[in-house]
Parts: C-alpha cells; structure tokens; sequence
C-alpha cells in the first residue's frame, strides 16, 4: 500500500471547522483513499473513504484533489468528541486484499 | 455503522499462561478478519490476516506459533497468546472487513497484561 504523509498534531477550536491534510504522492489508480479515526483506548473508527470525487456524509467530507495526490477531511464543526488521531490510509481495492496499513496520523485536540 | 466486538475487554494474566481473545463481526459476514497490536503511544501494527476457514497471513517478525488465529466462521475469529510473557502486554484490536461494503470495521481492544 501507498505510503501516506499526515502533520503529527493539529488544534482547533469547538465548533469551528478543522481540515486535515493528507499527501500520497504516490497514489496508484486503485487506491481508495481512507480515513480512520481513534479517540483513546478505544479501536479506530471508520470516518469515510473515496476514490476521485469527493464525499460527504454526516460525520465528515472528503476533498480530494483532481490528481489524487493528496486530500483533506474536513469537520464542519470540531466538538470535544473529535478529539482523536485521525489516520489518512490508502488501500488498494482488489478484494480480498489490500490492508489498512496505519501511520502515526494526525492528533487533533479541541480547545473549548 | 457496522459493530465489532472484542471478548474480553481487559485481560490480567500470569507469565506463561495462554490468553484467547474474541472477535465477532455482529452485524454483517466477514471472509476477512485482521488482529492488530498497539503499543503506548504508538500506531497500530498489523500482526496477521485471516480468512474464514484457511490460515492465517502472518506479517514478518509476529511468531505464528505464539500468536495462534483461529477463523472458524464469517462472523468469529480468535487470537490466542500462548506462553504469555509481559512484552506481550499491549492493547490488541480486531478488524474486520465488511466486503459488500468495501470497508473495514474495528472492535473496541482487548488491554492485555502480563505480569
């Protein structure tokens, strides 16, 4: 799987909007863009996922680029609860395989 | 979303002893189920791939022979430490992938400690 590239920590602020940036530079034409999140000691949590256009639903969206090196999940409004390390993981669509390889992701913290 | 659930959530256990540690998809069949390893304040680490009735995919360095998987149904696979021994206390979570979907879903962990 393509290697990903995510800030180490970002901050936001409650009910404001965070973009979290990701970069795969190396993005192949079956990646699916995926993005996990998890808040402590508790497993990650599916957010969203996509391949070229870009997806809403009612936790996040997901912009991606026009060349699909890189993308952004965007909360519309950070609450206290979306504090958690946000992991941005490609994953090749081909069936039975293709893991989701984690990084380190990016540690979101909300200030209230 | 999707439920996976992890059995038990917290395990205390002697060194030397075999802990067995349960993943159940709740709501959908999974051919594919995956058990990860996370240390403290490190990312998690894929340790092997199982698909119902074969054997498991091991990554390189985790010891098959220690780290037993068991995937005897679409909606059940196991872990079992065997030989227990404190380095092998960690947060251990399941996964596993809901393929009518396309996506991958995780279970709560299981905090193993070893004394």
């Amino acid at each position: 799987d393509a290697k990903t590239t995510q800030p180490n920590s970002m901050e936001s602020n409650e009910e404001e909007p965070v973009h979290l940036p990701c970069n795969h530079s190396t993005i192949s034409g079956t990646d699916y863009i995926h993005w996990y999140r998890q808040l402590p000691s508790q497993g990650p949590e599916y957010v969203i996922h996509g391949l070229t256009s870009n997806v809403n639903n009612r936790m996040a969206s997901l912009a991606i680029a026009e060349d699909r090196k890189s993308s952004t999940l965007i909360l519309h409004r950070a609450t206290l609860r979306d504090a958690a390390v946000y992991y941005c993981i490609l994953r090749t669509r081909t069936g039975s395989q293709g893991n989701l390889i984690f990084g380190k992701g990016t540690k979101l913290s909300v200030k209230p | 979303g999707a439920v996976v659930s992890q059995h038990p959530s917290w395990v205390i256990c002697k060194s030397g002893t075999s802990v067995k540690i349960e993943c159940r998809s709740l709501d959908f069949q999974a051919t594919t189920m995956f058990w990860y390893r996370q240390f403290p304040k490190q990312s998690l680490m894929l340790m092997a791939t199982s698909n119902e009735g074969s054997k498991a995919t091991y990554e390189q360095g985790v010891e098959k022979d220690k780290f037993l998987i068991n995937h005897a149904s679409l909606t059940l696979s196991t872990l079992t430490v065997t030989s227990a021994h404190p380095e092998d206390s960690s947060f251990y979570i399941c996964s596993a992938r809901d393929i009518s979907r396309e996506t991958q879903y995780f279970g709560p962990g299981t905090r193993l400690l070893v004394l």
